[in-house]
């Protein structure tokens, strides 16, 4: 089955630490995105990338970091600099010039 | 800058219509999504819109006027399956979206 799968569904994570959430898609979508959404809100756009090895920030890149070296992969890492960390983390793919994004389950990152 | 205003909250009964509104103000537009997210989910597509009018998939139909920046979701014989949260989402170049504040549909039996 074609999808994009995301882990751990729920990670733990004591402040100060740097961690990676990983997103692998098997669609052969060339556009990868990572959102964040807080409680009873939207989704923000955090970092996307529209071919291996080159990303975009997007609205809120600050303390967050990504990589493209594959064209099925595109992990997040939250760094220490993010001052408020705990949210829902979506990543989603797109095919080029596509209208539609195909979400992941999502990772539900808690700082404590 | 980009913002998007859609309602809160709504609550309907089952098996009736509901309406859920989107306005918009943005640099770039080449069309309105629809999404529904269920709680804890991920979020799923419903449709999209590029042109004025209708667009009709089953029980959902999404409407938008680019004259007026405005689009509606409208849900016909609600089930309580459609309890979830709808977003609507401006496409602009390079297939990014911007996503609105989510409306949180409550059905009732």
């Amino acid at each position: 089955d074609g999808g994009i799968t995301q882990s751990p569904k729920y990670l733990f994570r004591k402040e100060g630490q740097n961690v990676t959430l990983s997103c692998e898609q098997n669609l052969n979508h060339d556009a990868m995105y990572w959102y964040r959404q807080d409680p009873g809100q939207g989704l923000r756009l955090i970092y996307y990338s529209q071919i291996v090895n080159d990303f975009q920030k997007g609205d809120i890149a600050e303390g967050y970091s990504v990589s493209r070296e594959k064209k099925e992969s595109f992990p997040l890492t939250v760094t220490s600099a993010q001052k408020n960390p705990t949210a829902f983390y979506l990543c989603a793919s797109s095919i080029e010039g596509g209208d539609t994004q195909y979400f992941g389950p999502g990772t539900r990152l808690t700082v404590l | 800058g980009q913002s998007l205003e859609q309602p809160s909250e709504v609550t309907a009964v089952e098996g009736a219509i509901v309406q859920i509104n989107c306005t918009y103000q943005t640099s770039g537009f080449y069309g309105l999504s629809w999404y529904q997210q269920h709680d804890g989910g991920a979020p799923t597509f419903l449709s999209y819109n590029a042109l004025d009018g209708l667009e009709e998939t089953g029980r959902f139909s999404s409407f938008l006027s680019r004259s007026d920046s405005y689009g509606y979701l409208l849900l016909q014989e609600l089930q309580m399956k459609d309890s979830a949260s709808y977003f609507c989402a401006v496409n602009n170049a390079g297939n990014m979206l911007t996503f609105g504040g989510g409306t949180r549909l409550m059905v009732k039996p």
